[in-house]
């Protein structure tokens, strides 16, 4: 069964500075594609990042990065140089076979000044 | 395209009444999506569509609940005899046919609250 875990209920970070978001993921599938949502508080799923399994090099757009490590499971997010709007909820999910995706708990990331 | 519209954006019914959501989709994308999202979680599956046929249905998916989406275009949510456990954001997404990088857009969901 395909899962992801994210351990890290909330993060707190200043205005600014990187933060990392943690993310790994259980799959026997070789061939997945992982991504990164953010849910502000109206409810909306804003797509971020992708990374397939198969890409040699890790995601990156704009202040978004993808720590992807194939070996170790894990995907987790880098947002630098955070500002006050990336306050947010934060998901991990994973795509494979049959084009669903499967959501983790996420983490709520609160940005202060 | 203005993206995934949802309608309504909030729901508030009494215990055992029905109610049905919309969700009409990115005109050019033929599959589409349901997710139901309670506090504290992420969102979980509950069925999908290629075009009209109905390809997936996640065991949450009790026998209250039916979606269609007669023609390929927008998609309809029911749930019948609603209970308080049903209480939650219902979210719709839709992805062109690969379905690839960043292929899923979501709406802003219905939330629904049974009382």
């Amino acid at each position: 069964a395909q899962k992801i875990t994210q351990t890290q209920p909330g993060m707190f970070v200043q205005e600014k500075e990187a933060v990392t978001l943690d993310c790994t993921y259980d799959t026997s599938d070789p061939s997945y594609g992982l991504f990164w949502y953010k849910q502000p508080s109206s409810g909306e799923m804003i797509f971020l990042i992708y990374q397939g399994s198969y890409d040699q090099q890790n995601a990156t757009e704009g202040r978004y990065s993808l720590n992807f490590q194939k070996a170790r499971k894990s995907a987790n997010l880098v947002i630098s140089a955070s500002q006050l709007g990336d306050s947010a909820m934060y998901f991990c999910a994973m795509r494979t076979g049959f084009q669903k995706l499967v959501f983790g708990t996420g983490t709520r990331l609160l940005v202060s000044p | 395209d203005t993206g995934v519209s949802q309608d309504p954006r909030h729901k508030i019914t009494k215990r055992g009444q029905n109610v049905t959501f919309r969700c009409d989709p990115i005109s050019e994308h033929n599959r589409l999506y349901w997710y139901r999202q309670t506090l504290g979680q992420g969102p979980e599956f509950l069925t999908y569509f290629q075009n009209e046929a109905q390809l997936e249905k996640s065991r949450l998916l009790s026998d209250r609940f039916s979606a269609e989406r007669p023609k390929g275009s927008f998609s309809t949510l029911e749930i019948q005899r609603t209970e308080q456990g049903d209480s939650a954001m219902y979210l719709c997404a839709s992805s062109p046919m690969a379905g690839s990088t960043g292929g899923y857009t979501f709406g802003s969901g219905t939330r629904l609250t049974v009382v």
